[in-house]
């Protein structure tokens, strides 16, 4: 059964403290692993998509990299504005349906 | 930016009750799909559909729901008879068709409807 598994489940920051978050997967055939920003009663927001094994996305203080195993979103200097749920998920090769893991809050605080 | 459009924000229904939740997805686009996220858990894909039929369905999508695409721009998620267990935050989202420009690729989601039954 593909899963996806998020750590830490909460991080608490200071601002400017670099951190990084982590994405375990197990998935039959990798079709892309996904990093969503989820803010309090919304809608996840697409940050990255990373396809394969060694591929690196960055956005500002936000750095995704991909492992064949797992994937890691690096934090850079984080401000308050940060603060959210990161969301990975993942597609297979079977469907384009998302799996999610259960995300990782982040509180950054000034 | 393009978005996707969800209403109504939020409802409460009696149980027993059908629902229906409405989706505007981002025009050009030509997967759309319902999640769903009971409060404090993960966000649970529900049902694709493209090319005007269902595409995949998970276990949740059982025979109380159902999904249409009525006119050009709509989508909508009906619950024929709501329970409490229902209750949670309803996403579709939408996409574009193939890779290339991960942007386009990535699925884009609306900000939801905060379904209550009591």
């Amino acid at each position: 059964e593909d899963q996806v598994t998020q750590s830490p489940e909460a991080l608490r920051l200071q601002e400017g403290e670099s951190s990084s978050l982590n994405c375990s997967y197990t998935v039959s055939g990798l079709r892309g692993l996904f990093w969503y920003r989820q803010d309090p009663g919304k809608g996840p927001e697409f940050l990255f998509t990373l396809y394969s094994a060694g591929e690196e996305k960055e956005k500002e203080r936000l750095k995704a990299t991909l492992t064949k195993k797992e994937s890691f979103l690096h934090i850079t200097a984080p401000k308050p504005e940060d603060s959210a749920t990161y969301l990975c998920a993942v597609s297979n090769q079977a469907g384009t349906a998302l799996i999610f893991g259960k995300g990782t809050t982040l509180s950054v605080s000034s | 930016e393009p978005e996707v459009t969800q209403t109504p924000s939020h409802q409460v229904t009696q149980m027993g009750q059908e629902v229906i939740l409405r989706c505007v997805p981002i025009s050009n686009h030509l997967y759309f799909y319902w999640y769903r996220q009971i409060l404090g858990q993960k966000v649970e894909f529900l049902v694709s559909f493209y090319n005007n039929e269902i595409s995949e369905k998970s276990e949740i999508f059982d025979d109380q729901f159902s999904v249409e695409r009525p006119d050009g721009s709509n989508f909508t998620l009906k619950i024929r008879s709501t329970k409490l267990e229902d209750s949670a935050m309803y996403f579709c989202a939408s996409r574009r068709r193939g890779q290339g420009d991960p942007k386009l690729y990535g699925y884009t989601f609306g900000s939801g409807t905060r379904l209550t039954v009591v």
